[in-house]
């Protein structure tokens, strides 16, 4: 099955900076691939997607790059808030949204 | 976005007993909801993929005749843990997939924080 990896585990950033978080796949034939924030005890929330058919998407301070060939996707966030702060997952999946496979998570703190 | 809800929110029980978990899409059909298990500061586990009206699908690693899941409607799936044990502790998650025109987009539920004594 797929096997997805996220890098960091933590990241720390001054309010303002920008962060971001990378994602490595294993299946060349995924063609989905979330972004989800997820605050303690709550649930996953997505916060930005990208298919296969692009290779970067932008919404507002987020943004998500694919790379097909190396077979990675980045986060990244500019202008950094202290209500960014949360866990961020990655997922890929083969068949659209069904059967994510995610990625370990990266704890995002932003300090004001 | 879609509203899944989850209940109950958390549950303790005592081991051997057996816990039963809702998950409901509030505003949508969901002919496919899905189950994770999360355990603390670790990622999303897919457990098990539930069809309305059919068998469940489990993924490698996950006892069927422990995670009993039933998806009798379109808006309700439940999980059973039965005969939980203290390592079943976790935090169990569902997601209803939402079919779009073009794409379709997986709701989470918040999620149910089970502890077996």
């Amino acid at each position: 099955g797929e096997n997805v990896e996220q890098h960091p585990s933590t990241l720390s950033v001054q309010e303002g900076d920008s962060a971001v978080i990378k994602c490595t796949y294993s299946d060349s034939a995924s063609n989905y691939f979330p972004w989800y924030k997820q605050e303690l005890g709550k649930r996953p929330q997505l916060i930005i997607d990208i298919r296969s058919n692009v290779g970067e998407k932008k919404d507002q301070r987020i943004a998500v790059t694919l790379n097909k060939t190396a077979k990675h996707f980045s986060l990244h966030i500019t202008e950094t808030q202290p209500e960014d702060s949360a866990v961020y997952f990655c997922a890929a999946s083969l068949t659209g949204a069904n059967n994510l496979f995610f990625g370990t998570g990266t704890r995002l703190t932003v300090i004001p | 976005g879609a509203v899944v809800s989850q209940h109950p929110s958390r549950v303790i029980c005592k081991s051997g007993t057996s816990v039963k978990i809702e998950c409901r899409s509030l505003d949508f059909q969901a002919t496919t909801m899905f189950w994770y298990r999360q355990f603390p500061k670790k990622s999303l586990m897919l457990m098990a993929t539930s069809n309305e009206g059919s068998k469940a699908t489990y993924e490698q690693g996950v006892e069927k005749d422990k995670f009993l899941i039933n998806h009798a409607s379109l808006t309700l799936s439940t999980l059973t843990v039965t005969s939980a044990h203290p390592e079943d502790s976790s935090f169990y998650i569902c997601s209803g997939l939402l079919a779009g025109v073009l794409y379709n987009e997986q709701f989470f539920g918040p999620g149910t924080r089970l502890t077996v004594l």
